[in-house]
């Protein structure tokens, strides 16, 4: 049957490099956000969020960095694994709405 | 950890069929959540629901769509008439405050065919 590409951008890297992706979000009043990674056939898992008032945050081999004057988000990711492969999401939301929105997701690739 | 539990993994429907996707959310959880991914696109937001009420709605919640927790524990999305474009991952989250700097908890999905 016919198969539909993900037309995701992809990030290919090595086992150990360090990766970084990026995300570029819409709402100026957005205060709030979060990277999200997500498997094949899993629902999204949150990573590692931060809010407006930061400009960069770390957890356990991730850091995100946030540029409010271009609207910028990026996840960088330390000695990347082959478990880190997986399609990432950022998303944004705005204090006192609970929604989330998604950005368009980027497919990290990992050699071993 | 906990996790948001989702039947079935799998639907496959006809046009014009309804459907319900189940979800059973964490349990001291209070918001819930319903959020759609049409394949190689954006997760999208359809809806939100607390205190057996619609909090907020995307404006893909349209008249077709409708939830419901008929219990204590479960969580249900209704398509009363499926179109070929309802064909989706169907993502159910939820949340213990519903506060935007939350963690979300998300279901592994129920992948809709409408053929």
């Amino acid at each position: 049957g016919e198969s539909v590409g993900l037309h995701l951008p992809t990030l290919s890297v090595q086992e150990g490099d360090n990766s970084i992706i990026n995300c570029a979000y819409s709402n100026s009043a957005s205060d709030y956000f979060i990277w999200y990674k997500q498997e094949s056939g899993k629902g999204p898992q949150f990573i590692i969020d931060i809010r407006s008032n930061m400009d960069k945050r770390q957890g356990q081999r991730v850091t995100v960095l946030l540029n409010k004057t271009v609207k910028h988000l990026s996840l960088q990711i330390a000695a990347t694994q082959p478990g880190d492969s997986a399609v990432y999401f950022c998303a944004e939301s705005v204090s006192g709405y609970s929604t989330l929105t998604f950005g368009k997701g980027t497919m990290l690739l990992v050699s071993p | 950890e906990p996790e948001v539990t989702q039947t079935p993994s799998h639907q496959v429907t006809q046009m014009g069929q309804e459907v319900i996707l189940r979800c059973v959310p964490i349990s001291n959880h209070l918001y819930f959540y319903w959020y759609r991914q049409i394949l190689g696109q954006k997760v999208e937001f359809l809806v939100s629901f607390y205190n057996n009420e619609i909090s907020e709605k995307s404006e893909i919640f349209d008249d077709q769509f409708s939830v419901e927790r008929p219990d204590g524990s479960n969580f249900t999305l209704k398509i009363r008439s499926t179109k070929l474009e309802d064909s989706a991952m169907y993502f159910c989250a939820s949340a213990t405050r519903g506060l935007t700097n939350e963690k979300l908890f998300f279901g592994s999905g129920t992948q809709l065919s409408v053929l």
